[in-house]
This record gives structure tokens, sequence and C-alpha cells, in this order.
């Protein structure tokens, strides 16, 4: 039969632009999650994390939204470079063992 | 710290033959993943250990799957005998404690089963 790749959503921004890559998590139990990215050949990369007890979180660039009552996530990149293109994952600390589990993943592609 | 440390890279073998792929974890780390990356599927968890005891085994996929940790710092994962839907990147993870940590990921091995 047909097989069905995995089709990535895919974020294009121009250099310097802000970039929004959103995540819905499946738990509602889980209580930490880990943005990731991931360039051409490598593993994934931690990039910032939020607890629950949070709504917003800021890093170097990066700030992560939580909104656990639609139990959605967020990563802002600000002056996006084309550095940053990557696939961004979220990850989510599931379960009694608190294993990350990934969601499917964005493609961000930034244009100089 | 060098970073979790797989190997090999790429892995090319034919459909049948056995295939090891190797880990070293950070030091230190006690907890070590096995996940494997397709177009398809994602990153999916296949097996992790604790204090290098399988924990939860339930993402293998068969029976031709199996994971060992001989000691804190080594792991393996081996398929036997290897099939052309096996081709993946295979990553291997470590992460220092339970909770409100982050996993370290390896670079991955490429296996591709002709």
């Amino acid at each position: 039969g047909e097989s069905v790749g995995l089709h990535l959503p895919t974020l294009s921004v121009q250099e310097g632009d802000n970039s929004i890559i959103n995540c819905a998590y499946s738990n509602s139990a889980s209580d930490y999650f880990i943005w990731y990215k991931q360039e051409s050949g490598k593993g994934p990369q931690f990039i910032i994390d939020i607890r629950s007890n949070m709504d917003k979180r800021q890093g170097q660039r990066v700030t992560v939204l939580l909104n656990k009552t639609v139990k959605h996530l967020s990563l802002q990149i600000a002056a996006t470079q084309p550095g940053d293109s990557a696939v961004y994952f979220c990850a989510e600390n599931a379960g009694g063992s608190y294993i990350p589990t990934f969601g499917r993943g964005t493609s961000l592609i930034v244009h100089p | 710290d060098a970073g979790v440390i797989q190997s090999p890279r790429h892995e090319v073998t034919e459909m049948g033959q056995e295939v090891t792929l190797r880990c070293k974890p950070i030091s230190g780390h006690d907890y070590l993943f096995w996940y494997r990356q397709t177009m398809m599927r994602g990153l999916e968890l296949l097996i992790y250990f604790n204090n290098n005891v399988p924990i939860d085994d339930s993402g293998m996929p068969e029976d031709r799957f199996s994971a060992k940790m001989p000691n804190a710092s080594f792991s393996t994962l081996k398929i036997q005998p290897s099939e052309p839907r096996d081709s993946a990147v295979y990553f291997c993870a470590s992460r220092r404690g339970l909770l409100n940590t982050e996993a370290f990921f390896g670079q991955g091995t490429r296996l591709t089963v002709v």
C-alpha cells in the first residue's frame, strides 16, 4: 500500500523576524517540558525547559510559554538567524518515571 | 565531558545480518534511553535503563531487538536478524536523575538495511 510520510509542519521566516513555534501536549499530568533543537545530521539538543508551576520562562533569545488549561506550549525565538534553521521538538516528561515523550516536530527555515 | 558517544555513526548492512549499536552515556548519568527516528513515526522511545537495569522495553518493536547495559558506561542495542524496515536513525540519550532534568542525546547511528 501507499506509505504516508511524516509531513512536518514548516515555518518559514526572514532573518531578523521573530518566530513562534507551537506544540500541543497530550498528558495533563505532565509537569516538566523541554524544547529541543535538531539540526540536520545531529541529535536533538536542549534549548530551554519549563516546569508546570510556571507559565513563562526566558532564555537567551528564546522564551517558552506554557498554557496548562489548553495543554499548549510555544517557543518564541527573537531576531531569528539562519543558524536557527532546524527541526524543533517539544518533549513532555510524563508518567511516574518522567520519560521524555516527543511531539512530531516543526521545521523552521530562516531565509537570509 | 565529551557528551553521549554513539558508534558507529553510519551502518549499512544486508538484510538478515546482525547489527549492534553502541552507546557511552555521560559519566554520572543514571538514566539511559534508546530512541529510533524515522520520517514515518518521528522519535520513538524503544527502551530505557535506570542504574543499568532495563525498566521499560515496551517500545521495542519485536523480539529481533534487544538491548543491554552491562555497566554504567556502556549500552548496546542489537537487531538480529535485521530487516529493511529497521532502517532509521537510532539515538542514545542519558540523563542524571528523575525529576526536572533534560536528556542529552548522542549524534545518532544512521542504519541502512538493504
